[in-house]
């Protein structure tokens, strides 16, 4: 694709439900980046992936989360037994080149409430 | 920490008249990257300027940076109804993007 695109763009789940989000980065990206961005808050940097690299899971705020990057491509981040404070935008972002050395393209996120 | 912290965190200025925002960080960066955000979505990449640069434009856009001061200033000159979104800046020191908590402009019609 053009662009970078995550799916679904809106979710709402159960406390204490399973979710997954899904992130396709444009291809050829080697760099992959989840952020979480609560209402009028920053973007809180959650995971890093950089090529066959072991990931930067630096930003994950509990063990609930977690997040894989298959064949280097799209990358799944799981939230187990979901919270309300769970409740966020979830934004994925890729780029060509490790480490920010080039701008990141990011994707239009996905609303995840948890009721 | 790592992160840009931006200032104001809300401007609010008229169409025509320029807008600057501010950046600091605390940490020796490669580059500093600019970003804007509307209505809460996905960011779209503004510019770059890598730590041995001092100013870059970018159409209406001029950007600084003082590496002695850990400071950038984002100035968006004859500003349009447009421009109103949220801009963050992103100090980048070779990992993954930090980012702030921005600064909300809006431009009045």
């Amino acid at each position: 694709g053009a662009g970078v695109s995550q799916s679904p763009s809106n979710k709402v789940t159960e406390k204490g439900k399973d979710v997954e989000l899904r992130c396709d980065p444009i291809s050829g990206h080697t760099a992959l980046y989840w952020y979480r961005q609560s209402l009028g808050q920053g973007l809180e940097f959650l995971i890093y992936f950089q090529g066959n690299s072991a990931p930067d899971k630096s930003g994950l705020p509990s063990d609930r989360f977690s997040a894989e990057r298959t064949g280097g491509s799209v990358s799944t981040l799981t939230i187990q037994r979901t919270q309300q404070e769970d409740s966020a935008v979830y934004l994925c972002a890729s780029s060509s080149a490790a480490g920010g050395g080039t701008e990141a393209f990011f994707g239009q996120g996905t609303r995840l409430t948890v009721v | 920490s790592q992160q840009g912290e931006e200032d104001p965190q809300a401007l609010s200025i008229q169409e025509g008249e320029n807008a600057t925002m501010n950046c600091s960080y605390k940490t020796s960066i490669n580059n500093l990257q600019w970003y804007r955000q509307n209505s809460g979505r996905g960011l779209v990449h503004l510019i770059l300027i890598r730590s041995n640069e001092r100013e870059k434009h970018s159409g209406r856009l001029r950007v600084t940076l003082d590496t002695s001061k850990k400071s950038s200033s984002l100035l968006i000159t004859a500003s349009r109804a447009a421009d109103t979104a949220s801009y963050f800046c992103a100090p980048n020191t070779g990992n993954q993007f930090y980012f702030g908590t921005g600064t909300s402009l809006t431009v009045i019609p």
